[in-house]
């Protein structure tokens, strides 16, 4: 089982549209949790961090967070096509001295 | 500069040649990461350090990397004897402290390929 899992996608919404990305960890003691966007040929860029259970809003971007069940979500609302890239999870703590990242999500965002 | 900056940003060398890859973290950050990532990849972990230590070297691929930071600032990793499998785009990055609420900030990257 990978430590952190994402669907690989790729995900497809129309523009305005709320666009979902899911991740799953399995270091339950896993405490602080990372949305990264990467465009195509570039590096990582930070986007969100949520580190408590629950919702955390920042603009167009909710990251939502459940401990229990080892799930960590972004939302994006009114959703553009410069959204389109690939959205990284990445987890830290527990027995994870450094970050571990999922495979990522590519995302279009259609006009 | 505000950044995390890398160097070369592009290195093209042949199978058996060492290559040098510097990262130069944003300054006042202690912790330095370094990862890989290779084509349609996800990030993989290779080593970080806290200061001028690396308490973690298990991410590594093989003995023909290694990695050091001196002056808690600028770090080199080294891979020695280049193999093919080795060509991937090596991100580098820093954060304020190592805790873990630190957030992480990318450099550029360099894309290493072998011949």
């Amino acid at each position: 089982q990978k430590e952190v899992e994402q669907n690989s996608g790729p995900l497809s919404v129309p523009e305005g549209a709320i666009a979902s990305l899911n991740c799953t960890y399995s270091d339950r003691v896993s405490q602080s949790f990372f949305w990264y966007r990467q465009y195509s040929g570039k590096s990582p860029e930070l986007i969100m961090s949520i580190y408590s259970n629950g919702d955390k809003e920042d603009g167009r971007f909710t990251a939502q967070l459940n401990k229990a069940s080892q799930y960590v979500s972004l939302l994006i609302r009114d959703s553009q096509p410069s959204d389109s890239a690939t959205y990284l999870c990445a987890v830290k703590g527990g027995r994870l001295v450094d970050m571990r990242f999922g495979a990522g999500t590519r995302l279009t965002v259609k006009p | 500069g505000a950044g995390v900056s890398q160097s070369p940003s592009n290195k093209v060398t042949e199978k058996g040649k060492d290559v040098e890859l510097r990262c130069d973290p944003i300054s006042g950050h202690t912790a330095l990461y370094w990862y890989r990532q290779s084509l349609g990849q996800g990030l993989e972990f290779l080593i970080y350090f806290q200061g001028n230590s690396a308490p973690d070297k298990s991410g590594l691929p093989s003995d023909r990397f290694s990695a050091e930071r001196t002056g808690g600032s600028v770090s080199t990793l080294t891979i020695q004897r280049t193999q093919q499998e080795d060509s991937a785009v090596y991100l580098c990055a820093s954060s304020l402290l190592a805790g873990l609420q630190s957030e992480q900030f990318f450099g550029p990257g360099t894309r290493l390929t072998v011949l």
